[in-house]
């Protein structure tokens, strides 16, 4: 079975700060990996594809990594809009999510 | 800008059918394949379907396969999900989403604001 793991489940951390997720596939999906935001109520919104590209209108604070099965979306300083749940999705294999990272604040 | 409007949720008894449409504008439909995505109350997100740009060819989830129908009209601009036998674990915010690739299956560039279904009794 093909699974995307995210860590933490939850992190928590204040404004200012480096946020790093993670996101690690159970066999290689290559580069072939998004990101994304999805504040409550709201639909998701795609912030990286293709691992390290920036989807259009994104801040340069969010970054992507990684290639094969260790992947990791880095966002430099947090503001406050940017707590919210976070998905990593693999397109290799069907598209398949990961179960998602809880940003909260600190 | 690209618009993705849902709208055919509701409350459904389990067995029963019920079809989902998106209504799409702000971009060329028939050159977009289509999603359906969908995410139980307080869960992640799940992928349902998709649809080519010119509905040759579909492909479902394990969970929904022989149950649920995408299709598209594009001359109306809209994307469909028949959803027939439904059972309590479909109960979803259902969202549309558009593929950020032409031809083949990759990412979610665009999405809806999401249809509640709720099947129960």
């Amino acid at each position: 079975e093909f699974l995307l793991t995210q860590s933490p489940a939850t992190l928590s951390l204040s404004p200012g700060e480096r946020a790093t997720l993670s996101c690690r596939a159970s066999q290689s999906v290559s580069s072939y990996l998004a990101w994304y935001q999805q504040k409550p109520g709201q639909a998701p919104r795609l912030l990286i594809y293709d691992a390290s590209n920036r989807a259009t209108g994104i801040p340069g604070r969010f970054s992507g990594s990684g290639s094969g099965t260790d992947f990791t979306l880095t966002i430099s300083r947090l503001e406050p809009e940017d707590f919210a749940v976070y998905y990593c999705q693999q397109r290799s294999n069907w598209p398949l999510f990961g179960q998602g990272t809880k940003l909260e604040i600190k | 800008q690209v618009q993705l409007v849902e709208s055919g949720g509701g409350v459904v008894q389990p067995g029963r059918p019920l079809r989902l449409s998106c209504a799409a504008s702000g971009f060329t439909f028939s050159s977009s394949g289509m999603h359906w995505v969908r995410q139980a109350p307080g869960k992640g997100l799940e992928w349902v379907a998709v649809i080519w740009y010119d509905g040759s060819i579909k492909y479902y989830a394990d969970s929904v396969k022989g149950r649920f129908t995408i299709s598209r009209d594009n001359s109306k601009n809209t994307l469909y999900l028949q959803m027939n036998s439904l059972r309590a674990e479909d109960t979803a915010v259902y969202y549309c989403a558009r593929d950020s690739s032409h031809y083949s299956v990759a990412y979610f560039d665009y999405w809806g604001q999401g249809t509640l279904v709720t099947v129960s009794s």
